[in-house]
């Protein structure tokens, strides 16, 4: 059965490094998000990326992030500079098309900023 | 904006007993989609079952059902003959019906179900 992919499983980084998270969506999608959640509260938007293009961001999401699809198969969450309030679950996911699709959510990054 | 509330931070049942694990949420929309996912310990996020707002019928996946109040913008799940395996997080999530390219999930904070043997 077809799934969403994430790697690492789990993040360790300087405060002030820069971190990719990687994402391998399903073949045939065609809508990737990133979610987050910190550690007791509730999954947050970040992104949602259509056609090559952030089709919709949330407040969280600023300059110190970046999403980018390069070769067609990975979707890729970038964040530069990272601060002890990044340590959080990411987690990536995809649909199809369309209003009523479901979205498959990938195993999640946990990412631990030191 | 939506927002999504999950009241029960804990709740546990015995194995092949029935569980109700409660959800309200706020929205002025009149169309949108509602969801349960379940989180493992493996951390992945499945879909447990979907309910259109459009649709006064009840969803029903297997031992899951919903009992979804739209005027009391209430949507419970059910979860039947409940199993070990049903041990996880519950999340309740809202989505636009008419949102354009933005599919969007709002997320409840999430409920921890333990399955007793």
């Amino acid at each position: 059965e077809p799934e969403v992919t994430q790697t690492p499983s789990h993040q360790v980084t300087q405060m002030g490094q820069e971190v990719i998270l990687r994402c391998v969506p399903i073949s045939n999608h065609l809508y990737f998000y990133w979610y987050r959640q910190i550690l007791g509260q509730k999954v947050e938007f970040l992104v949602s990326f259509y056609n090559n293009e952030i089709s919709e961001k949330s407040e969280i999401f600023d300059d110190q992030f970046s999403v980018e699809r390069p070769d067609g198969s990975n979707f890729t969450l970038k964040i530069r500079s990272t601060k002890l309030e990044d340590s959080a679950m990411y987690f990536c996911a995809s649909s199809v098309t369309g209003v009523n699709t479901e979205a498959f959510f990938g195993q999640g990054t946990r990412l631990t900023v030191v | 904006a939506q927002t999504v509330t999950q009241s029960q931070p804990e709740m546990s049942v015995q194995e092949a007993e029935t569980v109700t694990l409660s959800c309200t949420y706020d929205t002025s929309e009149s169309d949108y989609y509602l969801f349960w996912y379940k989180q493992p310990p493996s951390r992945q996020m499945i879909l447990v079952i979907r309910q259109e707002a459009y649709k006064q019928q009840n969803a029903t996946e297997n031992r899951f059902s919903v009992n979804f109040q739209k005027a009391a913008k209430s949507f419970s799940l059910k979860i039947s003959d409940s199993q070990l395996g049903d041990a996880a997080m519950y999340f309740c999530a809202y989505r636009s019906f008419n949102a354009g390219n933005n599919r969007k999930l709002i997320w409840g904070l999430g409920t921890s179900l333990a399955v007793n043997p």
